[in-house]
């Protein structure tokens, strides 16, 4: 069975500093990994995703993602962090076609000025 | 353009009384239909989802079920609403095109039980 772990209830960063907010994952194929961001009482929005190819892609709003096959992770990157960037975090699983979408328990992220 | 809709946003019902949320995308065909719940805020927990119509996969027993009547409509319902369905509900599918493998969320609804 498919699952994803966020290990991290919370992340404070300052403003201007890089973030990272962590992600590991367990399927029995491969993987189909994402990242969304939820805003207070909203739907979630995409921000990037990994099916294959390079392990280091690129997503909305500055954001990036490292596929790391051996660690079984995927790691959610910003170089330098804006208090807008402050909100909940969600990595999600699947393996492919056929296959539902599982989501971690989310992080919620604070940057503060 | 494609769209989903979820309503109603917001809900406030009785222990024991009857739930029906409804879903609809537009803009596409045969989409990848899901429920998700959302408690506290938090994590997302899968309920159903339906690659077809009347096809439902159910992830979670529980209080609650869902139909696909037709191709871009998905409805949750319960008979018998329980205090621990409170919770955020969001519609998603999976598109713009098969196999994109990205989801789409609706605003969500939120249902408190008292």
């Amino acid at each position: 069975a498919q699952s994803v772990a966020q290990p991290e209830d919370q992340v404070n960063v300052a403003e201007g500093n890089p973030l990272t907010v962590k992600c590991t994952y367990s399927v029995s194929g491969n993987p189909y990994l994402f990242w969304y961001v939820q805003y207070p009482n909203r739907g979630l929005q995409f921000l990037l995703k990994y099916i294959t190819g390079d392990n280091l892609v690129k997503g909305s709003y500055g954001f990036e993602a490292e596929f790391n096959k051996s660690q079984t992770s995927f790691h959610l990157k910003k170089p330098s962090a804006l208090v807008s960037d402050s909100a909940l975090y969600f990595c999600a699983v699947s393996e492919g076609q056929g296959f539902s979408f599982i989501f971690g328990k989310g992080t919620r992220l604070l940057v503060k000025p | 353009s494609q769209t989903i809709h979820q309503w109603p946003a917001t809900l406030v019902q009785p222990v024991g009384s009857p739930l029906s949320l409804e879903c609809t995308v537009e803009g596409t065909s045969n989409p990848n239909l899901y429920w998700y719940r959302q408690a506290a805020g938090r994590g997302l927990q899968l309920l159903f989802y339906s690659v077809g119509i009347g096809q439902i996969s159910s992830e979670v027993p529980q209080n609650l079920s869902a139909s696909r009547p037709q191709d871009r409509q998905f409805i949750l319902s319960s008979k018998k609403l329980l205090l621990s369905d409170s919770g955020f509900y969001l519609c998603a599918w999976e598109g713009p095109n098969v196999g994109a493998n990205v989801l789409t969320f609706g605003a969500g609804s939120r249902l408190t039980v008292l």
